[in-house]
């Protein structure tokens, strides 16, 4: 199962927003809407962000959002805080009791 | 609250053997199926191994199908993975997470470090 795609870098300065893609193929990202994204501060544990493709798990800030299109999925960070700064990863079901992850984008908030 | 501990690693020559366990504790272990995920230096996470709640099912990553065995001991909430053969593309952060909903893991562990060098 390969890595889907992303971007490997993204940016934004406060208050603004800023989407991040993940880019996948018909038998993974545009094959299920098993769709979740992650984020993860260095040296931390990763967090739920997103599961299937645009619902947030409780106490997840609807600054929050996921969509998907095709074979892409795409993240959304709206009013962007200096903690958003973290590395973000997409994750999709993949057949076969198999999943598979982004190379994940490092966000910066400027 | 939901905790997630993992032990084990550490430096390892190639070919051979380390076991990585995590401890489970705030939610019914029972209810729940396990994950490990890795991420190695410079690269995306990439899944690895998924245990059912009941340990029945196990899958696997085609890296690591052969070489590696999930379980979990219901009785001390634990999860553990034998990793045989190591090489070095091996060497990652390894993490427990606890699987939801079937396709996504929404609380996980720190992590451990295994380093797979001669």
């Amino acid at each position: 199962q390969s890595a889907l795609t992303q971007p490997p870098s993204a940016s934004g300065s406060p208050g603004q927003s800023v989407t991040i893609s993940c880019t996948g193929t018909g038998s993974d990202v545009g094959g299920y809407d098993y769709v979740s994204w992650y984020q993860h501060h260095p040296g931390k544990a990763p967090k739920f962000l997103i599961y299937e493709v645009n619902k947030r798990p409780s106490g997840v800030p609807d600054r929050f959002s996921g969509s998907k299109s095709g074979n892409t999925a795409s993240l959304t960070v709206s009013g962007l805080q200096a903690d958003d700064e973290a590395d973000y990863y997409c994750s999709s079901y993949a057949g076969d009791y198999k999943w598979v992850f982004g190379g994940g984008t490092k966000l910066t908030v400027l | 609250q939901v905790q997630l501990v993992e032990s084990g690693g550490g430096v390892v020559q190639p070919g051979r053997s380390l076991r990585l366990s995590c401890a489970a504790s705030g939610f019914p272990f029972s209810d729940y199926g396990m994950q490990w995920v890795r991420l190695a230096p410079g690269k995306g996470l990439e899944w690895v191994a998924n245990i059912w709640n009941d340990g029945s099912k196990i899958y696997y990553a085609d890296s690591v199908k052969g070489r590696f065995t999930g379980s979990r001991d219901s009785s001390k909430n634990m999860v553990s993975l034998q990793m045989n053969s190591l090489r070095a593309e091996d060497t990652a952060v390894y993490y427990c997470a606890r699987s939801w909903g079937d396709h996504y893991f929404d609380y996980w562990g720190q992590g451990v470090l295994v380093t797979v060098a001669s």
